[in-house]
């Protein structure tokens, strides 16, 4: 069974920081792209940042370059999302999922939820 | 920067016909073949129902159907059930936001 667990999300303050991460199980991670998807409160999917199988590439959503990085860990299945300078427009439940190829997210965790708030 | 334009809102009776339009640009949906929709219900994950324009995952009722018509794909729910009520999202390979704008759809 397929399954991608997210976990480290919480509340923080504007402009501190928080370390997502994703652990993966029944499919082969280290052959598979992997991203971040997130959804403020009452709105849209939002892309947010992507890496490539061995972690030479990672592409970001323009709003948290500089901000956020996206990095994997294969020996552990496990994707993370470290998020600095956090905002309040960042609250939102942040999935990961899996990209099958060509922006097909055939696998999705249940999200953990950011709140960005004083 | 491409953005998907979904409309907000569709509705139908049961077993009517109803189709949610995506469209793009010559740079994603009119260039490729790689156009995906997504069915999200409410506090749910959202799941993959069509990929490469047509393509059903296993599972998914072939009530389901998508197509493509230049720079606008579509997505075809046939035989309205009450459990198709959700949002629906496209993804387009060359969209730079990646997700349309999304549409709730409503079972009436």
């Amino acid at each position: 069974e397929v399954q991608l667990v997210e976990s480290g999300g919480g509340l923080v303050q504007p402009g501190g920081s928080l370390r997502l991460s994703c652990v993966a199980s029944g499919f082969t991670f280290s052959t598979s792209w992997m991203t971040w998807v997130r959804q403020a409160p009452g709105k849209g999917l939002e892309w947010v940042a992507n890496i490539k199988e061995d972690g030479s590439a990672k592409y970001y959503v323009e709003s948290v370059k500089g901000r956020f990085t996206i990095s994997r860990d294969n020996a552990k299945k496990s994707v993370f999302l470290q998020m600095s300078s956090l905002r309040a427009e960042d609250t939102a439940l942040y999935y990961c999922a899996r990209d099958a190829g060509w922006f097909h997210y055939d696998y999705w965790g249940q999200g953990t939820l950011v709140t960005v708030s004083s | 920067q491409s953005a998907l334009t979904q409309p907000p809102s569709a509705s139908g009776s049961p077993g009517q016909s109803v189709t949610i339009s995506c469209t793009g640009t010559s740079s994603d949906v009119g260039a490729y073949n790689y156009v995906s929709w997504y069915q999200q219900h409410p506090g749910k994950a959202p799941k993959v129902i069509i990929y490469e324009v047509t393509k059903r995952p296993s599972g998914v009722p072939d009530r389901f159907s998508g197509s493509k018509s230049g720079n606008t794909a579509s997505l075809t729910v046939s035989g309205l059930q009450a459990e198709d009520e959700a949002d629906y999202y496209c993804t387009s390979f060359g969209a730079t936001n990646v997700f349309g704008t999304g549409t709730k759809l409503t079972v009436l």
